[in-house]
């Protein structure tokens, strides 16, 4: 079974687009995260979602929205795609809340190409 | 500014040899350090996790020491297969006075494993 699953795995969409990125966790973790790891395969954080709420927002532009309808789900909506948003989206759960004893379970991640 | 620097940035090795990976951080506080395993087009797995108290964990062909005082962290892997050839991510947990924790990633050391 898989722990922390994404969907889709490869995006390719047209500029302007809105498009929306799924996650779900079967690990009974109570916060969920988005990273983003671009082309210099760095990671950064985007989102964190604690008990529904956001606790973290690393200054990312508000064209992003993480929606969580509930705690085993935490979804990303793009709106009006660029090609800077080119890159992969992790997504990634944690018990804990930000201070996680047994670290961070990722997905496979998303790989969106914005054309 | 919190950081996480790698060293070295790329490493190629022969199958059955032993290797060193470097990570010099910044973040202060401190909070924990983790190494985490990145195969190519997956989701980064943990691979050890330290806090300020240890300096060192294995986890089978993997041994990570931590000096606190020096601010630096090292991954040793032994009799190297090619199953190790991957990114190999730094992630530093704390910076945030008061309380709370952040997440510093490093920008890793690609591993090629080689026969």
């Amino acid at each position: 079974d898989t722990a922390v699953s994404q969907t889709p795995k490869y995006l390719v969409t047209q500029m302007g687009n809105d498009k929306s990125i799924k996650c779900e966790q079967n690990l009974g973790h109570d916060t969920m995260y988005w990273y983003k790891q671009d082309s210099k395969k760095f990671l950064k954080i985007m989102f964190s979602y604690n008990n529904k709420e956001l606790i973290i927002n690393e200054t990312v532009p508000n064209r992003f929205s993480p929606k969580s309808p509930d705690k085993a789900h935490l979804n990303l909506h793009i709106n009006s795609l660029e090609l800077g948003d080119s890159a992969v989206y992790f997504c990634a759960s944690s018990q804990g809340g930000l201070s996680p004893i047994y670290g961070y379970t990722f997905g496979s991640g998303t790989r969106l190409t914005v054309v | 500014k919190n950081q996480v620097e790698q060293s070295p940035q790329s490493l190629i090795i022969l199958e059955g040899k032993n290797c060193t990976l470097q990570c010099n951080y910044t973040v202060s506080p401190f909070s924990n350090l983790r190494w985490y395993k990145q195969d190519t087009g997956r989701g980064p797995v943990s691979l050890t996790i330290m806090t300020f108290s240890e300096n060192t964990k294995s986890n089978g062909r993997y041994t990570a020491t931590l000096d606190a005082d020096t601010k630096q962290s090292s991954l040793h892997i032994t009799a190297s297969q090619l199953s190790d050839s991957a990114s190999y991510i730094c992630v530093v947990s704390g910076g945030v006075k008061g309380g709370g924790n952040k997440l510093t990633f490093g920008t890793g050391t690609q591993l090629k494993v080689e026969l």
